[in-house]
């Protein structure tokens, strides 16, 4: 069984551009979650899908968005990038309280 | 609001020694509790959870974690550290509404293993 597939794994983007990550779930797993990891302020939560339904949210600015398609799969978009972005974005799907991580898009906002 | 300490950014051990990774968590509803483990570069791996079921949970490579309630804590242990056990330790925790949808993180600890 495929794990959680992130794309791409190293991405670098200037100061006010935007970008798009993408995450494929498990086969099977209808909810997809989003999370940014960086030095200072750890892991937090961005948002979660189920359905493509936004279910919850998590303490970040408008330009941090998502979006959920029909087969389960999940982009986040960042608009106006700023340097404070640079982090390691986890996407992490899950069903009947099994969740897994992908192994993460490593942003770098130069 | 839930809320996780880990007590000790960095711990060192040595090889074939006790692990012991400290966690406390808050929470207002009946928590879930996880323990994940990161290593360089890479997504997290669940090393177990907590879903209150049984309070001594056992999971992989050797590692188990026992909750109590009481003292508001979910500390992981491994009896004999293996050098490849080196990686960021993360406690998380949910309520029984998110699962494990929605995750609050402590800030890690980071286990260094000592030849």
């Amino acid at each position: 069984k495929a794990g959680v597939t992130q794309t791409p794994r190293y991405l670098i983007k200037t100061r006010g551009q935007q970008v798009t990550l993408s995450c494929s779930p498990i086969s099977g797993h209808r909810s997809v979650s989003w999370y940014q990891q960086t030095p200072g302020q750890g892991l937090q939560f961005l948002f979660e899908y189920f359905s493509e339904t936004q279910r919850n949210k998590g303490n970040f600015p408008g330009r941090f968005s998502g979006r959920q398609f029909s087969n389960s799969r999940s982009e986040m978009n960042v608009s106006t990038l700023e340097l404070g972005d640079s982090a390691l974005y986890l996407c992490a799907s899950s069903a009947d309280r099994k969740v897994a991580f992908g192994s993460g898009t490593r942003l770098t906002v130069v | 609001a839930q809320s996780v300490t880990q007590l000790g950014s960095h711990v060192s051990v040595s090889e074939g020694a006790l692990v012991l990774l400290r966690c406390n968590y808050s929470s207002s509803v009946p928590p879930y509790l996880f323990w994940y483990v990161q290593y360089p570069n890479q997504g997290l791996q669940l090393l177990l959870k907590y879903t209150s079921a049984a309070t001594l949970v056992k999971g992989i490579n050797g590692f188990e974690a026992e909750f109590k309630k009481s003292e508001t804590s979910f500390h992981l242990t491994k009896p004999s550290a293996h050098m490849s056990d080196a990686a960021e330790y993360f406690c998380a925790v949910s309520g029984p509404l998110e699962g494990a949808q929605k995750l609050v993180f402590g800030q890690g600890t980071r286990l260094t293993i000592n030849p």
